[in-house]
């Protein structure tokens, strides 16, 4: 099974400061045929289900605030925001879909200084 | 739009079978490539994933908790059940319907979930 693993578990940044969560994957998840790496970042608030961010690492969903962002390749990656702002306060989630099962980072909590 | 929902019991005794039912509208599961999917979340903790149904009846399961796991799909109603046999307090969760459009995509939309208690 592929481990996702976040950094930090929690973070607390000011309004309209850089927030970075990095997701490192247990396994290679680019696929060769295609060059694609299937990760996906999800936004989760208090009482909601997720909400797609982020996927093939670096495509944003329709609808996402330019100021979220997603790179990387291979085994490491990275969600940015780059001015946060209040309603980006919510628990984000790496996730790899290479192979099953699909598994999920353990979540990083991001605050408001 | 594409929706779904979990409808099933909010409370189960332990050793007890959960039966869960994700009814979803605004795609068919009998289109190619399309999956249903279960992914659960114990309160205060991550998401974990379950099992996945594809539209030819591909099957994948967790494989810690394969044992206990069905999931099967109904494509005239619409929906995708998954039972869980032996129920622990451990399994005490929020229960997530998924959808994913083709193979090899990410999740696009979430049920809004389901708790489900295990105590006695």
């Amino acid at each position: 099974d592929i481990v996702m693993t976040q950094s930090p578990d929690s973070l607390t940044v000011s309004l309209g400061e850089r927030a970075t969560i990095n997701c490192k994957s247990s396994q290679n998840v680019l696929y060769s045929s295609n060059n694609k790496n299937y990760v996906a970042w999800f936004q989760q608030k208090p009482g909601q289900p997720p909400k797609l961010l982020i996927y093939w690492a670096s495509t944003r969903d329709s609808g996402v605030p330019d100021r979220f962002s997603g790179s990387g390749s291979g085994t490491d990656f990275t969600l940015t925001i780059s001015s946060l702002q209040a309603e980006d306060v919510a628990v984000y989630y790496c996730q790899q879909y290479y192979s099953t099962p699909y598994s999920f980072g353990q979540g990083t909590k991001l605050e408001i200084k | 739009q594409i929706t779904l929902k979990e409808s099933g019991p909010t409370l189960v005794k332990p050793t007890q079978t959960l039966t869960l039912t994700c009814t979803f509208s605004g795609f068919s599961l009998s289109t190619s490539g399309v999956s249903v999917g279960w992914i659960r979340q114990p309160p205060g903790k991550a998401l974990e994933w379950l099992a996945l149904i594809y539209w030819d009846d591909d099957k994948r399961y967790r494989p810690s908790l394969k044992t206990r796991l069905t999931i099967t799909k109904d494509t005239s109603k619409n929906q995708v059940v998954l039972t869980m046999t032996n129920m622990d307090p451990v399994d005490t969760a929020t229960y997530y319907c998924t959808h994913s459009l083709d193979y090899g995509d990410p999740i696009q939309h979430w049920g809004q979930g389901t708790l489900v208690t295990v105590s006695s």
